[in-house]
């Protein structure tokens, strides 16, 4: 059974740019968060999909939105991007809309120059 | 306003003796309690978790202590191995939104 996978590993965006991650959840799961972790820091909730809606958002400005597929696939889309976006971002799936066990995929680091 | 706090950034400890990671947290609203380990270049990996109806879960060499009373809980290894040096994240969800709100994480090193 395939666990969460994340593409692409790492990536390297110029200031002004959009960018797209990929996430597949775990088999079986149907909800899909997005966290992004800065250096030293514990992850911070981006936002939730459910259903193909977003269900939940952290304080993140609308430069960061995304989409949840048919297949419970999701997308984390930033615009505009800025220095301070440089992070790694972790997508996790689970069950029950998030409430229980959360299972991260390996993340994607984005590196903003 | 940080939620969770692990007030310790590190923890060494010598390999076979029990390692205890902290955690507190303020919002009330809390009701269920994770941690995680987490490797450098991997994403977080579950290790075990804890309902706020509950006050202890062990899984093998792990065990959670959960205090609401005090809005703390700890993470005990027993007995500590080298392969456990990682940083270890507490993490709280609230029912209603389903959002994890991690700690800074304390960095455990287990010396051989």
């Amino acid at each position: 059974d395939a666990g969460v996978t994340q593409s692409p590993t790492h990536l390297i965006k110029t200031r002004g740019q959009q960018v797209t991650l990929r996430c597949s959840p775990k088999s079986g799961h149907d909800t899909v968060s997005w966290y992004q972790q800065a250096l030293g820091q514990g992850p911070q909730f981006i936002f939730q999909y459910y259903e193909e809606e977003e269900r939940q958002r952290g304080n993140f400005p609308d430069r960061f939105s995304g989409h949840q597929f048919p297949n419970y696939s999701s997308e984390l889309n930033v615009n505009a991007l800025l220095l301070g976006d440089s992070a790694l971002y972790l997508c996790a799936s689970s069950l029950l809309k998030g409430w229980g066990e959360q299972f991260f995929g390996p993340g994607t680091r984005l590196t903003v120059l | 306003d940080q939620q969770v706090k692990q007030n310790s950034p590190s923890l060494s400890v010598q390999e076979g003796r029990i390692s205890i990671l902290n955690c507190d947290y303020t919002n009330s609203m809390f009701d269920y309690f994770l941690w995680y380990k987490k490797y450098p270049a991997e994403g977080p990996t579950f290790l075990i978790s804890i309902s706020s109806i509950k006050d202890k879960n062990e899984d093998g060499r792990f065990t959670v202590f959960l205090n609401k009373s005090a809005k703390h809980l700890s993470l005990h290894i027993v007995p500590s191995q080298p392969g456990d040096s990682a940083v270890y994240f507490c993490a709280a969800l609230s029912g209603n939104t389903g959002k994890l709100i991690f700690g800074q994480g304390t960095t455990l090193q287990v010396k051989p």
